[in-house]
């Protein structure tokens, strides 16, 4: 049973750049959300999507945005990249009936020059 | 003031010892209780989660959750150097949907 899946594990951007950040849920599950972490933080909340949409968001700009696809797979964009958008963006996912708690996936490291 | 704070570490014991890592928060709404361990550039990790107040043990780790002290806790016993890790805890108040999370205890263990 696959866990939750992220790519690209590693990503190298410039300042003003855009970037497309994907993530697999674990088989089963319907709900996925985005987290920022900064280095020696834990991880802030961005957004959370069920159903393709967009259920709540965190305290982030409107430079982030994702998406969620009929598979249940989603997407982080972040635009007009900032140095300070250097982090380790992680995925989690959960099945919002079943009553569990949700699970990380490994993140994508992003580095901004 | 951050809704959740957790001790930073860095906390280092002996093989064996045990291990007691600690959690305060302002929200009184939180009623869902986690704790993640992460290695280091991996993930977070599922270790316990614990709905309300009281005691949950899974093997060697115990999580504690008193709600009228907005206190939680992680006691991990017969510490392994493989216990080594950053330890984050975290808390939602609408059935596992937006967490929050402490900054995190780095623990090391020493063979």
């Amino acid at each position: 049973d696959a866990g939750v899946t992220q790519s690209p594990t590693h990503l190298i951007k410039t300042r003003g750049q855009q970037v497309t950040l994907r993530c697999s849920p674990k088989s089963g599950h319907d709900t996925v959300s985005w987290y920022q972490q900064a280095l020696g933080q834990g991880p802030q909340f961005i957004f959370q999507y069920y159903e393709e949409e967009e259920r709540q968001r965190g305290n982030f700009p409107d430079r982030f945005s994702g998406h969620q696809f009929p598979n249940y797979s989603s997407e982080l964009n972040v635009n007009a990249l900032l140095l300070g958008d250097s982090a380790l963006y992680l995925c989690a996912s959960r099945l919002t009936s079943g009553g569990e708690t949700q699970y990380f996936g490994p993140g994508t490291r992003l580095l901004v020059l | 003031q951050k809704e959740v704070e957790q001790d930073p570490g860095p906390l280092s014991v002996p093989e064996g010892a045990i291990v007691s890592l600690n959690c305060t928060y302002s929200n009184s709404a939180f009623q869902y209780f986690m704790w993640y361990r992460q290695y280091s550039r991996k993930g977070p990790e599922l270790l316990m989660y614990t709905y309300s107040s009281g005691n949950k043990e899974d093997g060697r780790f115990t999580a504690q959750v008193d709600k009228s002290s907005k206190y939680i806790s992680l006691f991990i016993r017969d510490s392994q150097p493989s216990d080594s890790a950053t330890y984050l805890c975290a808390m939602s108040a609408d059935n596992f949907n937006k967490f929050y999370f402490g900054s995190g205890t780095k623990l090391n263990v020493k063979p």
